[in-house]
């Protein structure tokens, strides 16, 4: 069980460029977010999604694509790059209804730069 | 909308010593949670505790405890006896609970950051 993960750990774009960060989870859970972090501010919702095939937009959605076409992944595109969404950049995904107890479980994260 | 407010940039504490991080929040839910996350230096996101707005007892998890005021709408992380690896970020966050979609949001707090001192 390897919970969240993400790919790659570290990514350098130059502007312009297009990408996609990875994530999968392997807690057959039916939800799963995009998060991005600044310095100096908490984390931002970017996209999210409540079960395969259906997404929506989150905080923060301009500059970024999302599909969800199994439960298990939820990639992250990124048409253009722009320095502004040098960031770090966390997937996460909880289970749905009861327990609302449960947090979300978080991945590593993605450290993306800009140049 | 909801919004969390964290107002202390950067805490100090000594080692051993109790320190409370003050977090608030501003919901039109009738019905939410609360969370506080742990980010060490090296990235990770950790879950120490969380607390239903409608739970009537203060949440606790070791030396974690929750200070609940709903009144007030605080949610004040309490760590109790301070370790040098408390050191790190630390973030609150809400989630409402006003249908299925909320369990995928969580909205964040700026943070706060602990220095535990020798």
């Amino acid at each position: 069980n390897a919970g969240v993960t993400q790919t790659p750990k570290f990514q350098v774009l130059k502007t312009g460029q297009s990408m996609t960060l990875q994530c999968a989870q392997d807690m057959n859970h039916e939800y799963m977010s995009w998060y991005r972090q600044d310095p100096g501010m908490g984390l931002r919702l970017i996209h999210y999604s409540v079960g395969a095939g259906i997404t929506d937009q989150g905080e923060v959605p301009n500059g970024y694509n999302v599909s969800r076409s199994t439960t298990e992944d939820f990639p992250l595109r990124l048409l253009s790059a722009a320095p502004s969404q040098t960031s770090v950049y966390f997937c996460a995904s909880s289970p749905d209804q009861l327990p609302s107890t449960d947090t979300q479980y978080f991945g590593p994260g993605t450290r993306l730069t800009v140049l | 909308a909801q919004k969390i407010t964290q107002t202390q940039p950067g805490m100090f504490v000594q080692e051993k010593e109790a320190v409370t991080l003050d977090c608030t929040y501003d919901t039109s839910d009738q019905s939410y949670g609360l969370f506080w996350y742990k980010q060490p230096s090296s990235g990770e996101m950790i879950f120490l505790i969380y607390q239903g707005s409608y739970d009537e007892q203060n949440a606790t998890e070791g030396r974690y405890s929750l200070n609940f005021q709903k009144a007030r709408k605080s949610a004040n992380l309490v760590i109790s006896a301070s370790q040098l690896g408390d050191s790190a970020m630390y973030f609150c966050a809400m989630r409402g609970n006003a249908g299925g979609t909320s369990y995928g949001k969580l909205t964040f707090g700026q943070g706060t950051i602990l220095t535990v001192h020798p």
